[in-house]
C-alpha cells in the first residue's frame, strides 16, 4: 500500500540558512499534520492543513511556516535556522479532521543545523 | 484530550504475549484511545484505535475497561521487531474546529528479550 513519502530524508544546513521539507500524503488523503521529534523528546505537533487550509496549530515557532498544495502535499519552510532546529521532522496524513480518522507517519526528515 | 499515564518501560519474552496497560482516568464519553509506537527514529506506526468496545486487528487486540478508565493493549506473540516505544493517546471525536495533531506522552519502551 502507498505511504506518506517525505524528502528530503536527510538534510544539512548552516545556522541563519533556510530549509525546505516536502511531504506527498496516502493517495485520498486530504489532512497533513507537521511533527518535530528532538534528541530525546517525543513527537510535537506543529500544524495541520486540511483541504489546502491551516486547520490547527500546535508549537509551531513563527520562523516556520508551511502550507498544502491543490495536489495536496504539503511543505513545511524552516528560515533563520537555530541549532535547536536539528530534529527529526514527521509528516502524517490521513482522511478527515479528527477521530476516528488514523494519521499515518511518512519516514522523517532529519535536520541537522551546524 | 484526557491525560494518560504509562509505564516507562516493560519487558517480555520472546514469543509471550505483551500487555501494555493505560490509565486515563478522566476520559469522556467521546473520546477514542488510539495506540501508536515508534521503533528507534522512525515515523510513528498505528497500530490500534476503540471508543467502548474491544477491538482487535492483525497486529494487536485493545481491551477497554468497561468504565474506560483504562485499557491495555496486547501483542500476542511478542518478537524482537516489536521493542519500540508504545503511545497511549486520548483523542476527542471530530466535532468541528481544527485537525488536531496527537499529543504524545511519554509512553512506555517496551524491550523484548531474546
Amino acid at each position: 500500500a502507498a505511504g506518506v513519502i517525505q524528502s528530503p530524508r536527510h538534510l544539512i544546513k548552516e545556522k541563519r540558512e533556510t530549509a525546505t521539507l516536502k511531504c506527498y500524503p496516502i493517495p485520498r488523503h486530504d489532512t497533513v499534520y507537521w511533527y518535530q521529534q528532538g534528541p530525546g523528546q517525543d513527537p510535537q505537533f506543529l500544524i495541520s492543513f486540511y483541504e489546502k487550509m491551516q486547520s490547527d496549530k500546535g508549537s509551531i515557532p513563527d520562523r516556520f511556516s508551511a502550507q498544502q498544495f491543490s495536489d495536496y502535499h504539503s511543505e513545511l519552510n524552516m528560515s533563520s535556522l537555530e541549532l535547536g532546529d536539528s530534529a527529526l521532522y514527521f509528516c502524517a496524513s490521513s482522511i478527515g479532521q479528527g477521530p476516528p480518522d488514523t494519521q499515518y507517519f511518512g519516514p522523517g526528515t532529519r535536520l541537522t543545523v551546524l | 484530550d484526557a491525560k494518560t499515564t504509562q509505564p516507562p518501560s516493560m519487558d517480555c519474552a520472546e514469543g509471550r504475549a505483551a500487555n501494555l496497560p493505560c490509565n486515563h482516568s478522566t476520559i469522556s464519553g467521546n473520546e477514542y484511545v488510539y495506540w501508536y509506537r515508534q521503533i528507534h527514529s522512525q515515523g510513528p506506526q498505528y497500530i490500534i484505535h476503540g471508543l467502548k468496545n474491544n477491538e482487535t486487528n492483525e497486529m494487536a487486540s485493545l481491551i477497554i475497561t468497561e468504565d474506560r478508565k483504562s485499557s491495555t493493549l496486547i501483542l500476542p506473540h511478542a518478537t524482537l521487531r516489536d521493542t519500540a516505544v508504545y503511545y497511549c493517546i486520548v483523542r476527542a471525536k471530530y466535532s468541528g474546529g481544527g485537525a488536531d495533531g496527537l499529543t504524545f506522552g511519554k509512553g512506555t519502551h517496551l524491550i523484548i528479550q531474546p
